[in-house]
Parts: C-alpha cells; sequence; structure tokens
C-alpha cells in the first residue's frame, strides 16, 4: 500500500491564481480530511468527507472547494490565491469509527502565494 | 477558548531523562483522544490512542482524566530520537479532530 499520497510536494502562485492539490489513499478508508498547517501552528481543518458525495466544512473553508467523487481522491482547490494561504497542506484518511481510529496523513504540499 | 491547549515549549531534556507533557481540551463531550509525533517538516503519525484506563506503550505512557479535562504523556529513559514535536489530539462525537500546537521535545546527548 502506498497510503495516502499527495501532489504536488512544493509549488509557488502568484496572488490570484488558483490549482489543485491532490489526495489519493489505496486504504479504502471512508473518512478523508484536509488540513492546513501554519508554521508554529497546530494543524486547522478545511474541509472533510464521510464518503464518496459527501463533504463538509471544517474550521476554516473559506477559500477553498473540495469534491469527492471516488473513495480513494479527495482534491482540494484552491481559488484566487491569496498570501493567507501560504501554508502546508496535509490530507489525511481514517477508517470508519471503531474503538480507535487513527488517521493516516500524507507528506504535505508545501504552498507559497506570493 | 481554544479547543485544545498544550505547552510549546521546548523542553530540552539529556538522554535518559523522564518528561512528561499536559494538555487540556475544553470541550467536555470529547470522547476520542491521541498524541501524535511530528517530525520537523514531516507529517503527523500516530504515537498512541489515550484511553480512560491508560495505556502504556514501551516507554511512552498516557492517561485521561476526563474531570479535570486533561491528557498528558509520559516519557522514560528519553532516547535522542524522541526529539519531536508532540501534537495532543482530541475528537468529538462526529468527524472532526482538533489538534493542538505541539510541544516541542529535544533529547540532548
Amino acid at each position: 500500500n502506498a497510503g495516502v499520497t499527495q501532489t504536488p510536494k512544493f509549488r509557488i502562485l502568484k496572488i490570484g491564481q488558483s490549482m489543485t492539490l491532490q489526495c489519493t489513499q489505496d486504504m479504502n478508508h471512508n473518512y478523508m480530511y484536509w488540513y492546513r498547517q501554519d508554521p508554529g501552528m497546530g494543524l486547522k481543518l478545511i474541509y472533510y468527507s464521510v464518503g464518496a458525495g459527501i463533504t463538509d466544512k471544517g474550521e476554516v473553508p473559506n477559500g477553498y472547494n473540495v469534491s469527492r467523487s471516488t473513495t480513494e481522491d479527495f482534491p482540494l482547490r484552491l481559488e484566487l490565491a491569496a498570501p493567507s494561504q501560504t501554508s502546508v497542506y496535509f490530507c489525511a484518511s481514517s477508517p470508519p469509527r471503531g474503538r480507535t481510529y487513527e488517521q493516516y496523513f500524507g507528506p504535505g504540499t508545501r504552498l507559497t502565494v506570493t | 477558548r481554544k479547543e485544545v491547549e498544550q505547552d510549546p515549549g521546548p523542553f530540552n531534556v539529556p538522554e535518559g531523562a523522564t518528561v512528561a507533557f499536559n494538555c487540556t481540551y475544553s470541550n467536555s463531550a470529547s470522547q476520542s483522544f491521541f498524541w501524535y509525533r511530528q517530525d520537523c517538516r514531516k507529517e503527523p503519525k500516530l504515537l498512541m490512542s489515550v484511553y480512560s484506563s491508560g495505556n502504556e506503550d514501551g516507554r511512552f505512557t498516557a492517561q485521561l482524566n476526563r474531570a479535570s479535562q486533561y491528557i498528558s504523556l509520559l516519557i522514560r529513559d528519553s532516547k535522542l530520537s524522541d526529539s519531536a514535536t508532540y501534537l495532543c489530539v482530541v475528537a468529538h462525537t462526529g468527524n472532526q479532530f482538533y489538534f493542538g500546537t505541539g510541544t516541542s521535545l529535544t533529547v540532548i546527548p
């Protein structure tokens, strides 16, 4: 299993540009998540999905959109990039809840908006 | 009020020392608790889940105090490889996880 993969690893955007961060998992997990982590800060949830076709907002959804057409893929779309979106973006997945439900993270995408 | 609060440290300890981290959470309805480890510029990885009865995994012991709404992590016999940031994570009844800002640990030779 590759686990959770994210592309690209790094990206520099100009203000106002758009891009899609890709996330794929091969563990057949129902739940998927997008987080951002600013320097010295904890992870903040942007959007999450409990299954194909179902998405919901997290703490900081403004400026982002998601879709979940398949179990494996959960892309994050940035429209009209702003400097405040400079961050490290992590995608994660987890199996259905049981006694423990670990989140598995991808390696992250480092995004700079200038 | 933040959902999860941690002392950011840094904690600088010699090899072999015992070190403890605490974390408090604000929502009394929280149901699941975790400690994650994050190495510099890497993704977080689960260190251990935290159960009401407390749990131990080798040199690591986690405790949960629901009445006071805090979680602790104890690391015994610290190794150089334990140097990392330790993230306290809390989940409510839904599917949202809340992360603390992390506590930085450096183990010194």
